[in-house]
């Protein structure tokens, strides 16, 4: 079993649609955890850490629930430029630093 | 300005040739990781340098090795690339200790002839 699953998608939805992603991981000692973005061909970058009170960012909220190692994303109002895969990542402690471990990515297409 | 920096952006190499791939950034962070991505799959850390010390994950094949000259520098060397070493390698550096964001450099993708 992957430490970190989600579904590979694509999901494929108009402009101005609302789209929710969600993310299980396995590893229960797990301390840190975000939601990155990565366009085609090109490096990851951070979209939101996520926090078990629920925080949100302008469209994007992102929501953890602790007890049944579940970690979700929801985007309102879509727009094109959102299309990207979105990556979920558990950070452990590990000696010091802090090993994130990636999920495979959710892809999203978003449609005029 | 790019603070995580990697050299080359595109590397093409034959079965079995030494390659070596570089990344600098301009942080100052003491930690610098390397990922290995292979297509539609997650990133996967392959090892990373705290300041000097060097700590190589443990499905890691010996054929991967790594320098750290100094701060700024880490190279990623191939030993003996296969085919199944085809894949984007990413650099990544962050501050020590927990909670500290990891930044990426853009990536160099590598292919195997």
């Amino acid at each position: 079993r992957k430490e970190v699953e989600q579904d590979p998608g694509p999901f494929n939805v108009p402009e101005g649609a609302t789209v929710a992603f969600n993310c299980t991981y396995s590893n229960s000692a797990s301390q840190s955890f975000f939601w990155y973005r990565q366009d085609c061909r090109k490096e990851p970058k951070l979209l939101m850490s996520v926090y078990s009170s629920g925080n949100e960012d302008g469209r994007f909220t992102a929501q953890l629930n602790r007890a049944s190692q579940y970690i979700s994303l929801l985007i309102r109002d879509s727009k094109l430029s959102d299309s990207a895969t979105y990556l979920c990542v558990v950070g452990n402690e590990n000696t010091g630093f802090q090993k994130l471990v990636f999920g495979t990515g959710t892809r999203l297409l978003v449609s005029p | 300005d790019a603070m995580v920096i990697q050299n080359p952006r595109y590397q093409v190499t034959q079965f079995g040739k030494p390659v070596t791939l570089s990344c600098s950034q301009t942080l100052n962070h003491n930690v610098m990781y390397w990922y290995q991505q292979k297509s539609s799959q997650a990133p996967k850390l392959l090892f990373h340098y705290y300041d000097k010390d060097f700590n190589n994950e443990a499905d890691t094949p010996d054929n991967f090795q790594s320098r750290r000259p100094n701060t700024s520098f880490c190279f990623l060397d191939i030993r003996s690339p296969g085919l199944g070493d085809a894949a984007m390698y990413l650099c990544a550096t962050s501050r020590g200790g927990q909670y500290n964001e990891q930044f990426f450099g853009p990536g160099t993708r590598l292919t195997v002839l």
